[in-house]
């Protein structure tokens, strides 16, 4: 168990919806990543937060969007959903001054 | 572009064999290079890292060696074990795993023969 806590585990949800994948960091990370993997992408970093600022993007589309409360926990949006963004949602969090980046048990979306 | 990749796609050892992983890196300023396990159903973990000013790095069963002027590592599994079995991923990262995000390859389906 890394620590990380994502909900929900599974979301089937129809095209054009909208969903929100909640994650909860390990005690005392400021650091969260949202990566999402795919069988034809494989793991590809989505977004970084810091302490609740925004401090990385990657291949995230306009579609979707993050942030990080007060309290540490982020959660993922994803909107007007295509079938092609069925996948897993990995949530990340790491300590400032370490490396290690522990990975949350994910959240599988499938968009029908 | 990918930045990192990884070979082979997949790998049968039997067990007590050597399994070996490559991964190469274009982007000379990577200076974190972690390898993931991920087994069915479950989030990537970290298994082992390094950082290019060593050239090699051993906990337990499992090594990374590095090649900076090639710009290539590779994970070496001795003595495998069936519950090795699992999904392996290198990936390498600039200014530490951190501050950086994590850029992967494509992953290495590891199967460990009894």
């Amino acid at each position: 168990d890394s620590g990380v806590t994502q909900t929900p585990k599974h979301l089937i949800t129809a095209t054009g919806q909208r969903v929100t994948l909640r994650c909860s960091p390990r005690s005392g990370d400021l650091s969260v990543y949202w990566y999402q993997q795919s069988l034809d992408q494989g793991l590809q970093f989505l977004i970084q937060y810091y302490n609740g600022e925004e401090r990385a993007k990657g291949n995230i589309l306009e579609r979707f969007s993050a942030q990080q409360f007060p309290d540490l926990h982020s959660e993922l949006n994803l909107s007007s959903l295509e079938l092609g963004d069925s996948a897993l949602y990995f949530c990340a969090s790491s300590t400032a001054g370490t490396d290690t980046q522990y990975f949350g048990p994910g959240t599988r979306l499938t968009v029908l | 572009q990918q930045q990192v990749k990884q070979s082979p796609q997949s790998l049968i050892v039997q067990k007590g064999g050597i399994s070996i992983i490559n991964c190469a890196y274009e982007n000379t300023a990577f200076d974190y290079f972690p390898w993931y396990q991920q087994f069915p159903g479950k989030g990537p973990a970290l298994l082992i890292a390094i950082r290019p000013d060593v050239s090699e790095k051993k906990e337990g069963r499992f090594t990374i060696s590095f090649n900076k002027s090639a710009k290539q590592f590779s994970l070496h599994i001795m003595d495998s074990q069936p519950g090795d079995s699992a999904t392996y991923f290198c990936a390498a990262s600039r200014f530490g795993g951190s501050q950086g995000n994590l850029i992967f390859g494509k992953g290495t389906k590891l199967s460990v023969k009894p």
